[in-house]
């Protein structure tokens, strides 16, 4: 069973159109959830983290939220730029100095003009 | 702003031969990490590296594969013999604790 489902798994957006994206997790114990944006070809590109349910972080466009079972990326009136395939990773609570990121698959966003 | 680097940026092989993928992580960072993506698939974990020593490894890293830190600056990933499944992009990062993990530009291994 996956730890972390993103959906949905491709979204195609007009130019100004607003939507969210979800990722919802399982995990024992959360340390942390991450997004990141990985455009073809490159690295993932961070975010934001989000450490406790309730919290939200803001930039530019984008704003990612938390609760306890998910974190959503809300995206308003986006642009064409923001195309890409937005990734969400978590960090599981536990000792030793292991801090692995589990990823979901993504959802690959298209905005056309 | 640092960044992490990695090189080379495309390595094409034949199955069977070694690979040694190399990775400048961001210069004040303790703790590094291998993960690997396979075209179409999720970001998994290989590997994370801290206090010269692994501190937890994937089932995907099996005997064919080790970390070093060499030097001060540097931090690889060798295949010992690779095999056509190794195709991947492989990713580097590191961080200053447990929080935000910062990624290289990947290397794209090709193995024919």
């Amino acid at each position: 069973e996956d730890q972390v489902t993103q959906s949905p798994e491709a979204l195609r957006l007009q130019e100004g159109e607003s939507s969210s994206l979800n990722c919802s997790y399982t995990v024992s114990g959360l340390r942390g959830l991450f997004w990141y944006r990985q455009d073809p070809g490159k690295g993932p590109e961070f975010l934001f983290t989000l450490y406790s349910a309730g919290e939200e972080k803001e930039k530019e466009r984008l704003k990612a939220t938390l609760t306890k079972k998910e974190s959503f990326l809300h995206i308003t009136a986006p642009k064409p730029e923001d195309s890409a395939t937005y990734l969400c990773a978590v960090q599981e609570r536990s000792g030793g100095s292991n801090y692995k990121l589990t990823f979901g698959k993504g959802t690959l966003l298209t905005v056309n003009p | 702003e640092p960044e992490v680097t990695q090189t080379p940026s495309h390595q094409v092989t034949q199955m069977g031969q070694e690979v040694i993928l190399r990775c400048v992580p961001i210069s004040n960072h303790l703790y590094f990490y291998w993960y690997r993506q396979i075209l179409g698939q999720k970001v998994e974990f290989l590997v994370s590296f801290y206090n010269n020593e692994i501190s937890e490894k994937s089932e995907i890293f099996d005997d064919q594969f080790s970390v070093e830190r060499p030097d001060g600056s540097n931090f690889t990933l060798k295949i010992r013999s690779t095999k056509l499944e190794d195709s991947a992009m492989y990713f580097c990062a590191s961080t200053e604790g447990p929080n935000t993990q910062y990624f290289g530009p990947g290397t794209r291994l090709t193995v024919l």
